[in-house]
C-alpha cells in the first residue's frame, strides 16, 4: 500500500473554480509538503507544515491556500483557479529529526485549468 | 537564494555503459542533498540522501558523491539497463523546509 496518497490523480477544471487537492499519509511523519511541477521550471515548494498547528509559506504560495486538518492529512486549496495553475502537483512528507530532512514523495494529481 | 543545476539535460547511451550524472548548488550551506528518480507521469522515487557530513552513499548499482565545499553532487550508474531510463533529480535542503530541485538530467538506456 502507498504511504503518501493523492486525490484525485488527475482534475480538469475551469477558470474561476475553487478546487482541494488532499494528501494523506500512514508513514506517521510529522513534516508534510506541497510541491508543483512545471515543465522547464522543476518543482518548486508551495507550502510546508511542520504540525497541525505550524504552516509556513514556500516560494510560490500566491494563490494558494493549505490546511492541516491531522497529523496524516495536508490538503492544498486554489480558491479561484486560473490557466498558470495547470500544474503537476506533489504532496511530501519527512520525519521530525531535526535538519535531518529525507522527504518522500505521493504519486502527484495533474491538474488542469481550462 | 539557493539554485541547482543539473548536467547534461538529457543523456543517451548504450545499455551496459557507466554514467554520470552531475548536480551543482549555488550555496554551500546545506545539510542533505537528495537524488531522486522519476518516470513519466509518475511520482518521485527516493533514490539516496547524503547528509553534510558524509562524502558517499550507495545503494546496489548507483553510487553519489557530495563535496559540499565546493558545491557538486554525482550520481554514478553502473552498469546501466534499459529499466535505468527515466528522469534523474537533485534537491538541496537547507534545513527542515523544503526541497530546491534541479531541472533533472532526462536519461535513456538503449537496449
Amino acid at each position: 500500500d502507498a504511504d503518501v496518497t493523492q486525490t484525485p490523480r488527475n482534475r480538469i477544471t475551469k477558470t474561476g473554480k475553487r478546487i482541494m487537492l488532499e494528501c494523506s499519509q500512514t508513514k506517521g511523519h510529522d513534516r508534510m509538503y506541497w510541491y508543483r511541477q512545471d515543465p522547464g521550471l522543476g518543482l518548486r515548494l508551495i507550502y510546508y507544515s511542520f504540525d497541525v498547528k505550524d504552516i509556513n509559506k514556500g516560494e510560490i504560495s500566491d494563490g494558494y491556500s493549505v490546511s492541516r486538518q491531522a497529523q496524516a492529512k495536508f490538503s492544498l486549496s486554489l480558491e479561484s483557479a486560473i490557466p498558470n495553475q495547470t500544474a503537476l502537483y506533489f504532496c511530501a512528507t519527512s520525519r521530525a529529526r531535526g535538519n535531518y530532512n529525507e522527504q518522500f514523495f505521493g504519486p502527484g494529481t495533474r491538474l488542469t485549468v481550462l | 537564494k539557493q539554485e541547482v543545476t543539473q548536467i547534461p539535460a538529457a543523456l543517451s547511451v548504450p545499455e551496459g555503459e557507466n554514467l554520470v550524472l552531475n548536480c551543482s548548488f549555488t550555496d554551500s550551506a546545506i545539510y542533505n542533498l537528495q537524488w531522486f528518480r522519476q518516470d513519466p507521469g509518475k511520482g518521485l522515487t527516493s533514490l539516496l540522501l547524503i547528509q553534510s557530513s558524509q562524502r558517499e552513499q550507495t545503494s546496489g548499482r548507483l553510487n553519489a558523491s557530495l563535496d559540499k565545499s565546493s558545491g557538486r553532487s554525482t550520481l554514478y550508474i553502473a552498469a546501466s539497463q534499459p529499466g535505468d531510463s527515466a528522469t534523474y533529480l537533485c534537491a538541496v535542503s537547507g534545513g527542515a523546509d523544503g526541497l530546491t530541485f534541479g531541472k533533472g538530467t532526462h536519461l535513456i538506456i538503449q537496449p
